[in-house]
């Protein structure tokens, strides 16, 4: 069983510039979350979707941040514009009920 | 965001010797998950505990849900090279958004 794919894995972009993550997540599950890791530390959800609906998006900075699941599978996260504190690790998790969650390789955010 | 505690935050230990670390909360928790996460990939699931006082085996793992709740614990038994990485805990009360603890960092010495 393939697991969550995530792409690009790496990304260095310019301040103030855009940028979008790609999801997709493991065949059947539907839920789906984004996550942030800063350096050493674990990792803090930014949003959940349940099939299309984001049902906690609490955590989400609007005003930079968004995030969109169409047709309740894959997912993309954008930042517009980037600072230079975004910098960090964006992961991609799903799982089929509540409890286990599992996750991708996660990309990581070079903003300069 | 909230964490929960976790120790020691690194372990520096012999290859073969046993390996305890832990995790609590001010909280209670139904799930407790247990990851592993290698430099540069994410996390990966060890063990999933659903239940106060479960004691979950997975090859030389062993994990237990405290019983008030709060706390869990990890063990890893005859530690080889492979074992290295940061071990988070993570905790769930019935609201499908897991809190992260802060890491052991675990390097194992040949």
């Amino acid at each position: 069983e393939a697991g969550v794919v995530q792409s690009p894995r790496y990304k260095i972009i310019e301040k103030k510039q855009p940028v979008a993550f790609w999801c997709n997540p493991i065949s059947g599950h539907n839920t789906l979350y984004w996550y942030l890791q800063n350096l050493g530390q674990g990792p803090e959800l930014l949003i959940r979707y349940e099939n299309e609906e984001a049902v906690d998006d609490s955590q989400l900075p609007k005003d930079r941040f968004s995030a969109e699941r169409l047709k309740g599978v894959d997912s993309t996260l954008k930042i517009q514009p980037a600072e230079l504190g975004d910098s960090a690790v964006y992961l991609c998790a799903s799982s089929q009920r509540t409890g286990a969650q599992y996750f991708g390789p996660g990309t990581r955010l070079t903003v300069l | 965001g909230q964490q929960l505690n976790q120790s020691p935050q690194s372990m520096f230990i012999q290859e073969g010797e046993d390996v305890s670390m832990n995790c609590t909360s001010s909280s209670i928790f139904n799930t407790w998950l247990w990851y592993k996460q290698d430099p540069g990939e994410g996390p990966v699931l060890l063990i999933a505990l659903y239940k106060a006082g479960e004691l979950t085996s997975n090859g030389r793992l062993t994990a237990q849900f405290g019983i008030t709740r709060k706390d869990s614990f990890l063990n890893i038994s005859a530690s080889i090279p492979s074992d290295v990485g940061i071990y988070f805990c993570a905790g769930d009360y019935n609201t499908d958004k897991l809190i992260f603890g802060t890491g052991t960092r675990l390097q194992v010495f040949p």
